[in-house]
C-alpha cells in the first residue's frame, strides 16, 4: 500500500514565478493536509481538505496561496508570483475521514521549493 | 489555544547515554500528544503517541514517553542512545474539534556523539 505520494521532491523557481506542488493521499483517506516548514522550525499548519472542500484555511498567507482537492486526481497546493521567503519544504499529511475517534495523519516525503 | 513548547533546540549524547528530550504543551481539552522523528531531506516519522490509557507510551526504536497531566509534559526518552538516532525529534498535540488538528513544537536536534 504506497504512502502518501508527494511531488516534484524538489522545486526551484525564480522570483516571481509559480510553483505548483502535488499530493496524492493514500489509498482510503479523503482528507489532506498541507503543512509548510521554514528552515529551522517546526512545521506550521497551512490548509486542510476534503474533496472538493476547504475546511480550515487558517494557516495559509492571504494572498498568492490556494489549494484545492478535486472530485479526481491529486491536491494542489499553488503559490502565485513567488518570493523568496516561500522557500520551505512543503509537507502534506493525508488521514480517513475524521470524526469519531483519532485519525492519524500520514506524513509524506516532502516538496523543497528553493526560490532564486 | 494549544501550543507546544520543547526545551532546547539542540542536544547532544554520547552514544550508549541516556536520551531525554523535553516537551511541554498547553491545551483547554485532554490533548493527543505525539513525537516524530524526521531524518535529513525526509518526511516525518510517528515515533509514538498518546491518545487515552496508560499514561506512558512505548514507541519503536526502543523511545517511550510518558504523559503527566500534572505537569503539563510529554518527554521523550531513550535507555541508551544509539547513531542512527541522531535526527529532528518533534513534539505535537491535537485537540479533537472538527477534525484532528495537529500543532507541532519548534523540534529538538539530536547529535548522538560515537
Amino acid at each position: 500500500n504506497a504512502g502518501v505520494m508527494q511531488n516534484p521532491r524538489h522545486l526551484v523557481r525564480r522570483r516571481g514565478q509559480e510553483a505548483r506542488l502535488r499530493c496524492s493521499p493514500m489509498k482510503g483517506h479523503s482528507h489532506v493536509y498541507w503543512y509548510r516548514q521554514l528552515p529551522e522550525e517546526g512545521l506550521k499548519f497551512m490548509v486542510y481538505l476534503q474533496k472538493e472542500n476547504i475546511i480550515d484555511e487558517s494557516g495559509m498567507p492571504k494572498e498568492r496561496f490556494s489549494a484545492e482537492f478535486p472530485k479526481e486526481g491529486p491536491s494542489i497546493l499553488r503559490i502565485q508570483q513567488v518570493v523568496r521567503g516561500d522557500s520551505a519544504a512543503y509537507f502534506c499529511a493525508s488521514s480517513r475521514a475524521s470524526g469519531g475517534s483519532y485519525n492519524e495523519q500520514f506524513f509524506g516525503p516532502g516538496t523543497r521549493l528553493t526560490v532564486l | 489555544a494549544q501550543s507546544v513548547t520543547q526545551l532546547g533546540s539542540h542536544v547532544s549524547v554520547s552514544e550508549g547515554a541516556l536520551v531525554l528530550l523535553r516537551c511541554n504543551y498547553s491545551s483547554s481539552v485532554p490533548p493527543y500528544l505525539f513525537w516524530y522523528v524526521q531524518y535529513p531531506n525526509q518526511g516525518l516519522q510517528l515515533l509514538l503517541k498518546y491518545l487515552s490509557g496508560s499514561t506512558l507510551v512505548k514507541g519503536i526504536n526502543g523511545f517511550e514517553a510518558e504523559f503527566k497531566k500534572s505537569e503539563t509534559s510529554f518527554h521523550l526518552t531513550k535507555p541508551s542512545a544509539h547513531m542512527s538516532d541522531a535526527a529532528e525529534y518533534f513534539c505535537a498535540v491535537s485537540e479533537k474539534t472538527s477534525y484532528d488538528k495537529v500543532i507541532f513544537g519548534p523540534g529538538t536536534s539530536l547529535s548522538v556523539i560515537p
